[in-house]
């Protein structure tokens, strides 16, 4: 069974860096494309972008200029940054199984940016 | 503002059916086969319920069906059942540029 955990801090300063780990168990990351998707309070899903072990990577064209979506093998995770954060991007942050149709999802983890 | 929209509400009573629209462009949900759809309860992850615009997960009851017609997806959902009250986001394939967007979703209330 595929269980994926989102892990990182839940308070980040505006202008900072959002720093997230998703760390995958069951399966290994070098199986399947691995996206991050991302839910303001209230409202609807933001795909952020996705990545391929190797290294290969898409972006949402909105938040392409601050996002990176990277992978470690080694340890089975995958990782978000965004730089240069504002209010804009609290959400509920989720790592999914896929590409387009999201089979897994960890259970999200909320960011909220505030001084 | 989401790329694809969704009604904010829908309802029906228990046992009765209710659709659920998304409606896109020609550049997303009118010109690929790749729509899917989520159910998400509160405080939870969203749930896959259809992809390819009409196929289900194995384990997804045959009560959700989804159905496309130019621009516009839907979901019906048969037979509503209490556990079926959640919200319920659409997401399209968008082209090479911008692989995947997603509709402001839809909370459907069984009364």
């Amino acid at each position: 069974q595929v269980q994926l955990q989102e892990s990182g801090p839940g308070l980040v300063k505006p202008s900072e860096t959002l720093s997230l780990t998703c760390t995958v168990s069951g399966v290994s990351i070098t199986t399947y494309y691995w996206s991050w998707v991302r839910q303001p309070p209230g409202k609807g899903l933001e795909w952020i972008g996705y990545i391929y072990y190797s290294g290969s990577t898409k972006y949402n064209p909105s938040l392409k200029s601050r996002v990176t979506i990277s992978a470690d093998t080694s340890k089975n995770q995958v990782s978000l940054k965004m730089t240069s954060v504002t209010a804009a991007d609290t959400a509920v942050y989720y790592c999914a199984r896929g590409i387009g149709d999201l089979d897994d999802w960890g259970q999200g983890t909320l960011v909220t940016v505030s001084s | 503002q989401s790329a694809l929209t969704q009604p904010p509400s829908a309802s029906g009573s228990p046992g009765q059916s209710v659709t659920i629209s998304c409606t896109g462009t020609s550049n997303d949900v009118g010109a690929y086969h790749y729509v899917s759809w989520y159910q998400q309860h509160p405080g939870k992850a969203p749930k896959l319920i259809i992809y390819e615009v009409s196929k289900r997960p194995s384990g997804v009851p045959d009560r959700f069906a989804g159905s496309k017609s130019g621009n516009t997806a839907s979901l019906t959902v048969s037979g509503l059942q209490a556990e079926d009250e959640a919200d319920y986001h659409c997401s399209s394939y968008g082209g090479s540029n911008n692989l995947r967007v997603f509709g402001g979703g839809t909370k459907l209330t069984v009364l």
